[in-house]
């Protein structure tokens, strides 16, 4: 069963702070990473792609893959209100596989 | 960015009812879903699509059927509405390149069944 894991929180950040969204998926064949952004009431919105280890920045945010470990997590610099949201990590293994997404971390930033 | 519609936005329907909801999307994509999402959960996939004439079951058991006549267009439909159905549906393409499979939502179709 391939399954992507995270915290479903809440994680309560300052507004000006680093928020740090974390997630662990379980099949090693795993190829490809994503992190979607979804607003109460809204689709899904994908934010950051990532396929090789390290790190990936774009604007305040920065995906960093690690395959040896089965991590990826989302780094928000400069936490903003707007960031409060729900966030999906998925994965999948090539591109005719089906993302797997998991049940989402809901962030909170501090005004 | 995907251009992805989908039609109605919101609907409230009887019991019983024939629905079909819609979704199309103006970028060539082979690959399109269909998810279910109550409020606050996760995601669920119903029905995918790899292209024309394809269509599979997703890993949520679901009383509703796909069909793929065309590239741009993957409705679904629910021959006789329950109130167990309701729930906001998400519809979504990804296309067939590279090594990207990146998916791209539409704005989804909040399906109320009394």
């Amino acid at each position: 069963q391939k399954e992507v894991e995270q915290n479903s929180g809440p994680l309560s950040v300052p507004e000006g702070a680093i928020a740090s969204l974390n997630c662990t998926y379980s099949d090693r064949g795993s190829q490809s990473f994503f992190w979607y952004r979804q607003y109460s009431g809204k689709s899904p919105e994908l934010i950051m792609s990532i396929y090789s280890n390290g790190d990936k920045e774009d604007g305040r945010f920065t995906a960093q893959l690690n395959k040896a470990s089965q991590y990826v997590s989302l780094l928000i610099r400069d936490s903003q209100p707007s960031d409060s949201a729900t966030y999906l990590c998925a994965g999948a293994r090539n591109r005719d596989d089906k993302i797997i997404f998991g049940k989402g971390t809901r962030l909170h930033i501090l005004p | 960015e995907a251009d992805i519609y989908q039609t109605p936005r919101y609907l409230v329907i009887g019991t019983g009812k024939k629905i079909t909801l819609e979704c199309s999307q103006t970028m060539g994509h082979d690959k399109m879903y269909w998810y279910q999402q109550d409020p606050g959960m996760e995601l669920h996939l119903i029905h995918y699509s790899y292209g024309v004439n394809s269509t599979e079951k997703g890993d949520l058991s679901s009383e509703s059927t796909v069909s793929r006549i065309r590239t741009e267009h993957f409705p679904l439909t629910l021959e006789s509405a329950r109130p167990s159905h309701t729930s906001q549906y998400l519809c979504a393409s990804s296309p067939h390149r590279g090594n990207y499979n990146e998916q791209f939502f539409g704005p989804g179709t909040r399906l109320t069944v009394l």
